[in-house]
């Protein structure tokens, strides 16, 4: 079974610009959740959804957002960038919501986004 | 609220030296504990969870962890280090209840040194 994948896997973006990120869950996977991972933050939760709806949105600014699309695919944009916005962006998938129950997630290799 | 402490940045161990890299945890009720491993350039990788049941857990590659309700704490161990076990390993928590995600921890470097 072919794993999480996340384009592109590099991105390198001025302030002010927007970017939109993509997630390909495993199949059969209905759930998202995407994190951010910063050097001092560790790993912060953005948001799940789970059959196109937002389940659970963690402490980020409105400038981030995502979908789901019926196929499970996952877009997260951001508008405005910003200079702490820089950092790696993680997907992970699971059969069930990852906010919920006791299955593990499923983690992409990450979409590296540099803010210049 | 839940959360969790990795109280080491960094552990060094020396090849074929058992290993622990600690986790403490702090949420109301009983937990899942997950631990996830990350090498350069690569996503998070499942290692091994505590749901409920025996409170020693074994994973993968080896790998296990001990859950001490008293302590709060869910350790992993290896009993012998490979070079190759060199990664960034992530501790996280859920309650069973409600609608929360995952909590990580801020990470623990560990360096397996021939």
């Amino acid at each position: 079974k072919a794993g999480v994948t996340q384009t592109p896997r590099y991105l390198i973006k001025t302030r002010g610009q927007q970017v939109t990120l993509s997630c390909s869950p495993i199949s059969g996977h209905r759930s998202v959740s995407w994190y951010q991972q910063t050097p001092g933050q560790g790993l912060q939760f953005l948001f799940e959804y789970f059959s196109e709806t937002q389940r659970n949105k963690g402490n980020f600014p409105g400038r981030f957002s995502g979908r789901q699309f019926s196929n499970s695919r996952s877009e997260m944009n951001v508008s405005t960038l910003e200079l702490g916005d820089s950092a790696l962006y993680l997907c992970a998938s699971s059969y069930v919501p990852g906010t919920s129950g006791d299955s593990e997630q499923f983690f992409g290799p990450g979409t590296r986004l540099t803010v210049l | 609220a839940q959360s969790v402490a990795q109280p080491e940045d960094q552990v060094n161990v020396a090849e074929g030296n058992p290993l622990t890299v600690k986790c403490t945890y702090s949420v109301s009720g009983n937990p899942y504990l997950f631990w996830y491993v990350q090498y350069p350039n690569r996503g998070l990788q499942f290692l091994l969870k505590y749901i409920t049941g025996d409170n020693l857990v074994k994973g993968s590659y080896g790998f296990e962890a001990e859950f001490n309700k008293s302590q709060t704490s869910f350790h992993l161990k290896k009993p012998s280090a490979l070079v190759s076990d060199s990664a960034l390993y992530f501790c996280a928590v859920r309650v069973p209840s409600g609608n929360t995600p995952l909590v990580f921890g801020k990470g623990t470097r560990l360096s397996v040194i021939a």
